[in-house]
């Protein structure tokens, strides 16, 4: 199977904006899902789909793709985002064929 | 209100069996797929096993192919995780997720997690 490849760590200002990347095969064909993980918490999702939002999801996050590379973007920044996000996708199995699913390295972001 | 609460974890020695349980409440459980994710101290999340909402796929990833296999009580409203021999690099909280969708394909959005279970290889 393939690989999602994120920035470990990323940085933003306060109140600007904040783009985190994820790269990999699977997502020309499928769209990644965001889940944002704070220290000794389960992971929250945020953005799953073309740029869906679960209820509860401030609407300063959004997604988007192109090609290979999916993006997580975070309009004004808040200190309470200060995380670490992970990007997902489904993949295929190159032996089953099979739906799996896969997830990037995470990326910490702090927030300045 | 959606609970996962897995059990199970704990200390085992290289080589050996154990396996996990996850109780679900809150939802209809057997109109969802749900899955096994992990976590290493310190790491990142990785995805181990997903089951459809009739346990007609079940799907692994490549680490524990062979090894692990996941089953789903919909009587019980249970998940579990047979983990056989288990390695040190199998050590990481296990949670128990629910997929978002009712009755799709296993896929990688996952709206509820558990608060894990841990497992600890060592000799």
């Amino acid at each position: 199977s393939s690989e999602l490849t994120q920035d470990p760590a990323v940085s933003v200002a306060l109140g600007q904006t904040v783009r985190i990347t994820c790269q990999g095969d699977s997502l020309r064909s499928f769209f990644a899902t965001w889940y944002q993980q704070k220290p000794g918490q389960a992971p929250v999702l945020v953005i799953y789909g073309r740029n869906d939002r679960p209820s509860g999801i401030p609407d300063r996050f959004s997604g988007s793709s192109s090609g290979n590379t999916a993006s997580l973007t975070i309009t004004g920044a808040r200190a309470e985002d200060e995380a670490d996000y992970y990007c997902a996708s489904r993949d295929i199995s190159g032996n089953s064929g099979n739906h799996v699913v896969i997830f990037g390295g995470g990326s910490k972001l702090t927030v300045l | 209100e959606v609970q996962l609460v897995e059990s199970g974890g704990g200390l085992v020695q290289p080589g050996r069996s154990l396996r996990l349980s996850c109780a679900a409440s809150g939802f209809t459980f057997d109109d969802y797929a749900m899955h096994w994710v992990r976590q290493a101290p310190g790491k990142g999340l990785e995805w181990v096993s997903g089951i459809s909402w009739n346990s007609g796929m079940l799907v692994y990833a490549d680490s524990v192919k062979g090894r692990f296999t996941v089953s789903r009580d919909n009587a019980k409203n249970s998940l579990y995780l047979q983990m056989n021999s288990l390695r040190a690099e199998d050590m990481a909280l296990y949670y128990c997720a629910k997929d978002v969708k009712a009755r799709g394909l296993i896929n990688p959005t996952i709206d509820y997690w558990g608060q894990g279970t841990l497992v600890t290889v060592s000799s």
